[in-house]
């Protein structure tokens, strides 16, 4: 059974670089049938799909993040990353990473493991 | 981008109501609708796929409808452990995006 693992700085000053790193086992990043993903609720409110990354490198990311993320992979050492620049109390959150299996060739699927999520606070 | 209008945002409930959550999609998402259950502190656990397919192990009393804008998704009778927070999420285009949450209360 995979298994997902968040890491990375719990504090955050504004207007610096957050990052945090997703190590996978029982399961490979390089697998074609999954895309690996980062996620992020704020307390007390809905999810956000920050973006995605598939094993061949090509990454997504939501519009709405897009100028300050960047998402990678290191299948060496079976993980992906994300990093978010800029950062400001509006970037606090408990951030997940998350695996999407595919089902179907129209991309059915759904997030069906997801690391346990690191929350992440902005502040001075 | 999609908007995922999600409602109610919250719902107060007694064991063995059945209970509705509707979701609408601001464009056709077709059936590329997923529902999702939280409880607190915990990350989602997916119920519902293809907007009425039931997830590997997921009790039969959660049912999901719809196509198109418009779903559905109905637990037919409230048990103790169904006290949670319910999310819907479109996957017809990236960015993926999810409703704004339920949150299912004891009465």
């Amino acid at each position: 059974q995979v298994h997902l693992q968040e890491s990375g700085p719990g504090l955050v000053k504004p207007s610096q670089t957050l990052s945090l790193t997703c190590t996978v086992s029982g399961g490979s990043i390089s697998s074609s049938s999954h895309y690996w993903s980062w996620i992020r609720q704020p307390a007390g409110k809905g999810l956000e799909w920050i973006g995605r990354i598939y094993t061949s490198g090509s990454t997504n990311y939501n519009p709405s993040l897009k100028s300050r993320v960047t998402i990678s992979a290191d299948t060496s050492k079976n993980q992906f990353s994300l990093k978010l620049t800029s950062v400001t109390a509006a970037d606090t959150a408990v951030y997940y990473c998350a695996r999407w299996g595919v089902i179907a060739a129209d991309g059915t699927g759904w997030f069906d493991s997801w690391g346990q999520g690191t929350l992440v606070t902005v502040s001075s | 981008d999609i908007q995922m209008t999600q409602s109610p945002s919250s719902l107060s409930a007694s064991v063995g109501d059945r209970v509705t959550i509707t979701c609408q999609a601001s464009q056709d998402v077709n059936n590329h609708l997923n529902w999702y259950q939280q409880k607190p502190g915990k990350a989602p656990k997916v119920l519902i796929y293809g907007a009425s397919t039931l997830a590997t192990g997921v009790p039969s009393r959660f049912s999901g409808r719809g196509s198109g804008t418009d779903f559905t998704f109905t637990i037919s009778s409230l048990q103790p452990e169904d006290f949670a927070t319910y999310h819907c999420q479109q996957y017809n285009k990236v960015p993926y995006i999810f409703g704004q949450g339920t949150k299912l209360e004891i009465k």
